[in-house]
């Protein structure tokens, strides 16, 4: 059962949309939420939020977490068509008997921004 | 620096072959990890590593195997390759293993076994 559900699963919009990309998690012991964007190999590091209420920016993009509802949002506003990407939510979760955390990802939402 | 770096990008295997996947830092990090990338599913942790001499399980570790020597290197070893193994592979690291650290990935090795 997966831990980490991202929705939707694929997105298409037109360039100068704003989209807001879903992530909802279930996991003991949580640490963090972390937003990756992923073009067409390795992923590249977004955001990592901690605490609820408190928005990250960064140009276009904005993350924000809800700690009691369990849920993170990434908004993409004005979107262009280097936006299409992959987008992977993770969360980081204390291992049992471990100092370490352990990373859970979802599956991942396709966002595709045609001109 | 080069970052993380992964070798070969692509490879293709039959059925029982075994092959090494080799991943590489330069930026000192003290934690790295395997990742398998299959279609339709997130990342999902195979191995990971805090240092040098010391690894773990992650979620999938079935059919394959781990060993850190030495800070820069983390090979992944398939000793007998299934089919079920064909995945895009990503090695990353971190320069600890904690919430304030990011994660830096390698390009990935898309793997094919027939």
């Amino acid at each position: 059962e997966d831990k980490v559900v991202q929705s939707p699963l694929s997105l298409v919009v037109h360039e100068g949309d704003t989209v807001t990309l879903n992530c909802s998690y279930e996991v003991t012991n949580f640490r963090s939420l972390l937003w990756y964007k992923q073009e067409k190999k390795a992923p590249t590091f977004l955001f990592m939020l901690t605490s609820s209420g408190i928005e990250k920016k960064s140009g276009r993009l904005s993350s924000i977490l809800d700690k009691k509802e369990l849920f993170s949002i990434l908004n993409i506003t004005a979107t262009q068509t280097g936006d299409s990407a992959i987008y992977l939510c993770a969360v980081e979760a204390d291992e049992r008997g471990s100092t370490l955390g352990r990373l859970y990802f979802g599956r991942g939402t396709q966002l595709t921004v045609w001109p | 620096n080069a970052g993380v770096t992964q070798t070969p990008k692509f490879q293709v295997l039959k059925t029982g072959q075994s092959m090494t996947l080799q991943c590489a830092q330069d930026m000192n990090h003290e934690y790295m990890s395997w990742y398998r990338q299959d279609p339709g599913m997130g990342l999902r942790l195979i191995h990971y590593s805090v240092g040098a001499g010391i690894t773990d399980q992650g979620e999938v570790p079935n059919g394959y195997n781990v060993s850190r020597s030495t800070t820069e290197d983390f090979p992944l070893r398939l000793l007998s390759a299934a089919p079920s193994q064909t995945s895009v592979y990503f090695c990353a690291s971190s320069l600890r293993r904690t919430t304030t650290d990011t994660q830096y990935f390698g390009p990935g090795t898309r793997l094919t076994v027939l």
